[in-house]
């Protein structure tokens, strides 16, 4: 019973490239979440996904950033035209989504690292 | 919005000692988590209390919740090197999200 995976584990680009960030929540999960971690902080919420719904987009940055949770296969969250700033570690968690907040589990984290 | 606020933002002790790490949070909450994340790697639920719980154990983890206060304290007793990471809260906020705290960074000196 695998927990949530997230690839790549490490991912450079260059200014400008895109970056697209896998996450295959754990089995039987139907809610996903992804958060952005800067150095020496917290985590910060970006979007909550359901099974091809955006649920709440309220921590994503207006543009560059889009998040999918498609039917089939794993979110992804893509950022175009990335930017230093943008380097940071970006953790996915799923849960039931039985209970508010509750049986989340994380991946250990895409680290983003933009040159 | 910075939900959890933790203090202190660092905490150096010995091998053997407790460490206590507090938590403050601004809004009602229905419950209150406390993740640990060791150095680049991902996070670890430790325990979670609801809002009409006071005190919750785990091992050697003891959570209290204030909700008077509006805050929440995480004690590890005989503390071990293998218990340095950082430590995070989250409150729920609305809906299904978690709203994390700055963290406090621990370290146990063997």
């Amino acid at each position: 019973n695998a927990g949530v995976m997230q690839n790549p584990r490490h991912l450079v680009r260059r200014r400008g490239q895109e970056a697209r960030l896998r996450c295959s929540p754990v089995k039987g999960h139907s809610h996903v979440y992804w958060y952005r971690q800067l150095p020496e902080e917290g985590l910060k919420f970006m979007v909550y996904l359901q099974k091809e719904n955006i649920i709440d987009e309220s921590g994503m940055p207006k543009e560059r950033f889009s998040a999918e949770f498609p039917k089939e296969g794993p979110s992804i969250l893509r950022i175009q035209q990335v930017v230093r700033g943008d380097s940071a570690a970006y953790f996915c968690a799923s849960s039931p989504g039985q209970e508010r907040a509750l049986g989340y589990t994380f991946g250990s984290g895409t680290r983003l690292t933009v040159v | 919005s910075q939900q959890g606020e933790e203090d202190p933002q660092a905490l150096s002790i010995q091998e053997g000692e407790n460490a206590t790490m507090n938590c403050s949070y601004k809004t009602s909450i229905n419950n209150l988590q406390w993740y640990r994340q060791n150095s680049g790697r991902g996070l670890v639920h430790l325990i979670l209390i609801r809002s009409n719980e006071r005190e919750k154990h785990s091992g050697r983890l003891r959570v209290t919740l204030d909700t008077s206060k509006k805050s929440s304290s995480l004690l590890i007793t005989a503390s071990r090197a293998a218990d340095t990471a950082s430590y995070f809260c989250a409150t729920d906020e609305g809906a299904q999200k978690l709203v994390f705290g700055q963290g406090t960074r621990l370290t146990i000196n063997p």
